[in-house]
């Protein structure tokens, strides 16, 4: 099955910007989909096919994809952001989801 | 507005059955995907399957297949995730959503149903 690797965790200082990775073979050529959980809330979308953003969703927060590894970028980072993010894609040669472990990020 | 309900909270024993829900509305049901997504106390999201209400077109991850049961009945707009025996194992909270193709993102969730299996 298509593995995902995410970071445990990222720190960032109010005001500065927060890169989270997910890796995946050959990530590149998928598309990658990001969400946002809250502690006692649903998953949230944030990010999808790599780099678009639903309505409502601040432009603070973009994404990227190419070659192994996929990035979600928060800038100017907010105590609001702090939660954990979880990258996602379909895998079609295993006719399923994978998600990464999660990353939880800290606004210091 | 699209929306996604689930049934309300279980508390069962270990050998007992259990049939959880998720109602949608506000968008045509039969025409969208439903997943089930698993998470255990303190842990990660895991993609358990997913149903096609339209023609009842079921996949399993390999780690659910043959512990759950998912399925549909578009009439009434619900699907449901079930089991047979529950075990301790299976406490955790199960969310629902929607997605409109395999690729695609899921757009709405549904609020959860935490079900705790307990002697």
């Amino acid at each position: 099955s298509y593995v995902l690797t995410q970071p445990p965790s990222v720190s960032v200082a109010p005001g500065k910007t927060a890169r989270i990775s997910c890796g995946g073979n050959n990530i590149g050529s998928k598309s990658v989909h990001w969400y946002q959980q809250k502690p006692g809330q649903a998953p949230v979308l944030v990010i999808y096919h790599d780099s678009d953003r639903p309505s409502g969703i601040p432009e603070r927060f973009s994404g990227s994809d190419a070659g192994n590894t996929a990035t979600l970028t928060i800038s100017r980072v907010e105590a609001g952001d702090e939660a954990d993010y979880y990258c996602q894609v379909w895998d079609s040669s295993s006719d399923h989801v994978a998600f990464g472990g999660g990353t939880k990020l800290t606004v210091l | 507005e699209e929306q996604l309900v689930q049934s309300g909270a279980e508390v069962k024993k270990p050998g007992e059955s259990l049939k959880i829900s998720c109602k949608g509305s506000g968008y045509s049901f039969a025409n969208y995907w439903i997943v089930w997504v698993r998470q255990m106390p303190g842990k990660g999201l895991e993609w358990m399957g997913i149903i096609y209400p339209g023609d009842s077109d079921t996949k399993y991850s390999p780690s659910f297949r043959g512990q759950v049961t998912i399925s549909a009945d578009k009439s009434i707009s619900t699907a449901y995730l079930q089991w047979s025996s529950l075990r301790a194992s299976d406490t955790a909270m199960y969310f629902c959503a929607r997605q409109q193709e395999l690729m695609e993102p899921n757009d709405y969730w549904g609020q959860g149903t935490l079900v705790t299996v307990s002697s």
